[in-house]
C-alpha cells in the first residue's frame, strides 16, 4: 500500500463547477497535510495546509481533513481554466519534517 | 518571498560523469531537501538536511550524496551518473520550526546519456 494515494486523473470539470480532489494516507500518526499545485513544467507551489479535523477555507479553496478515515480532500469552487494543473497531496512523516507526496491528480477545467 | 535557486534549469551529462546540482535558499531556513520527480512515481525524497554539515537519507539515496557546508546551500552529487538518474531534480527548503511548508526551486532537468 502506498503511503499517500491519489487518483491520477485526469479529472475534467467545466468552468464554474466545483472540483473535488481526494487523498488517502496510511500513517495514523501524521499531523500535517498539504496541497501543492504544479503547473506543467513548473515546480510545486503550496496552496493549502491543514492540521486539524474539519474544513479550512481560503478563497475558492477548501481543505477537508478526516483523521479517523485517514482522508484529506481539496475542493476548488468556481473552477477556472487557470486551475488546470496537477495537484499533489503531501503528508508529514510522524516526528519529522519530512513530507511524503502522492503522485498527484491532474485537473482539467474546460471552458 | 522565499527564494530557492537551483543553479541549472537543464543539464546534459554522460554516463559515468560526476554531477553537481547546487541549491541556495535566502530565507535562513533550517531544513533543505532534494527530491526527484518522475512520471507516474511522483516526488521521491533523496536526501535532506536539518542543519549545517548534517544529512539524512531519504527514500532513494542510492547513487547520490549531499553536502551542506553552509546553511543556505545544499548540494546534490551524483558520483557516477547513470541513465536511470535521468529525471527532474527539485530542491526545497522549510523553516524547521514545526512547520513543514516546503518552498521549491524551479528544478533541474537532468539527462544522462
Amino acid at each position: 500500500q502506498k503511503e499517500v494515494e491519489q487518483n491520477s486523473g485526469p479529472l475534467s470539470v467545466p468552468e464554474g463547477a466545483i472540483a473535488s480532489l481526494n487523498c488517502t494516507y496510511s500513517d495514523r500518526g501524521s499531523q500535517s497535510f498539504f496541497w501543492y499545485r504544479q503547473y506543467s513544467g513548473k515546480s510545486p507551489e503550496l496552496i493549502m495546509f491543514i492540521y486539524s479535523n474539519g474544513d479550512k477555507e481560503d478563497g475558492r479553496f477548501t481543505a477537508q481533513l478526516n483523521k479517523a478515515s485517514q482522508y484529506v480532500s481539496l475542493l476548488i469552487r468556481d473552477s477556472q481554466p487557470s486551475d488546470s494543473a496537477t495537484y499533489l497531496c503531501a503528508v508529514n512523516t510522524r516526528g519529522t519534517d519530512k513530507l511524503i507526496f502522492g503522485t498527484g491528480t491532474r485537473l482539467q477545467v474546460f471552458p | 518571498d522565499v527564494k530557492v535557486t537551483q543553479s541549472s534549469r537543464y543539464l546534459v551529462k554522460r554516463t559515468g560523469e560526476k554531477v553537481f546540482l547546487e541549491c541556495v535558499q535566502d530565507m535562513d531556513h533550517e531544513n533543505m531537501f532534494w527530491y526527484r520527480q518522475d512520471p507516474g512515481l511522483g516526488l521521491r525524497l533523496i536526501y535532506f538536511s536539518y542543519d549545517v554539515k548534517m544529512k539524512e537519507k531519504g527514500d532513494i539515496p542510492e547513487g547520490y550524496s549531499v553536502s551542506r557546508e553552509k546553511k543556505e546551500r545544499f548540494s546534490l552529487i551524483l558520483e557516477s551518473a547513470s541513465t536511470n538518474q535521468t529525471s527532474m531534480y527539485l530542491c526545497a527548503s522549510s523553516s524547521g520550526q514545526g512547520g513543514e511548508k516546503l518552498f521549491f526551486g524551479s528544478g533541474t532537468q537532468l539527462s544522462v546519456l
